[in-house]
């Protein structure tokens, strides 16, 4: 079966820093994405990693290791906006979404 | 960037009756949109996949006669539950993507709160 796999909930303080792991398992592999999800309202796009390496956006970052199954998002410099859930989720071999559960981030000052 | 819109963003609607959700890409045209499910405090459940003028796809466990779904246009769907029930209550969000077998990013809309009492 395909499976995403990422912790249910992470606490972290305001300017500090915070990575996000996300293991997969899928039938085939056409990228990843990382999507911010603020209570209440639609998903927005983070990221897509589809070779591996590090992806630098700003305060964020993702990573992906195509062998190891492996993705984690980096937010440096941590805000009070940014506490929300961040959803991993993997295109398959027919380009459709398998979506993990999320990871509710909490910051505290 | 590309802007997807839902309508209504909330709805109240009695048990028994039918409530119709549109879904617009505004500045681009969506051959595959997605309408998805989501109860508090879980993830998103895609419901079903659908490609402009054909019928929808319906994910394992989805009664395709209860959550009826149109995509008649490139920048239209609509998703209709019909005879709904309070356990239909939920966040329902579609998302469109420019391409049938791609790897663009999917853009959602800000979804729609139904609420069945």
């Amino acid at each position: 079966g395909q499976n995403i796999d990422q912790p249910t909930e992470m606490t972290a303080t305001e300017g500090a820093i915070v990575q996000i792991n996300c293991t997969y398992q899928t039938s085939g592999f056409n990228g990843l994405f990382w999507y911010q999800q603020h209570a209440g309202e639609a998903p927005t796009f983070l990221s897509y990693n589809v070779l591996d390496g590090l992806e630098e956006k700003g305060r964020f970052s993702s990573f992906l290791s195509r062998s190891k199954g492996y993705s984690y998002l980096l937010l440096k410099e941590l805000q009070m906006k940014d506490s929300a859930s961040y959803l991993c989720a993997v295109s398959d071999s027919n380009y459709q979404l398998i979506w993990g559960a999320g990871t509710k981030l909490i910051i505290k000052p | 960037g590309a802007v997807v819109s839902q309508h209504p963003s909330w709805v109240i609607c009695k048990s028994g009756t039918s409530v119709k959700i549109e879904c617009r890409s505004l500045d681009f045209q969506a051959t595959t949109m997605f309408w998805y499910r989501q109860f508090p405090k879980q993830s998103l459940m895609l419901m079903a996949t659908s490609n402009e003028g054909s019928k929808a796809t319906y994910e394992q466990g989805v009664e395709k006669d209860k959550f009826l779904i149109n995509h008649a246009s490139l920048t239209l769907s609509t998703l209709t539950v019909t005879s709904a029930h309070p356990e239909d209550s939920s966040f329902y969000i579609c998302s469109a993507r420019e391409s049938d077998l791609s790897n663009y990013e999917q853009y959602f809309g800000p979804g729609t709160r139904l609420t069945v009492t």
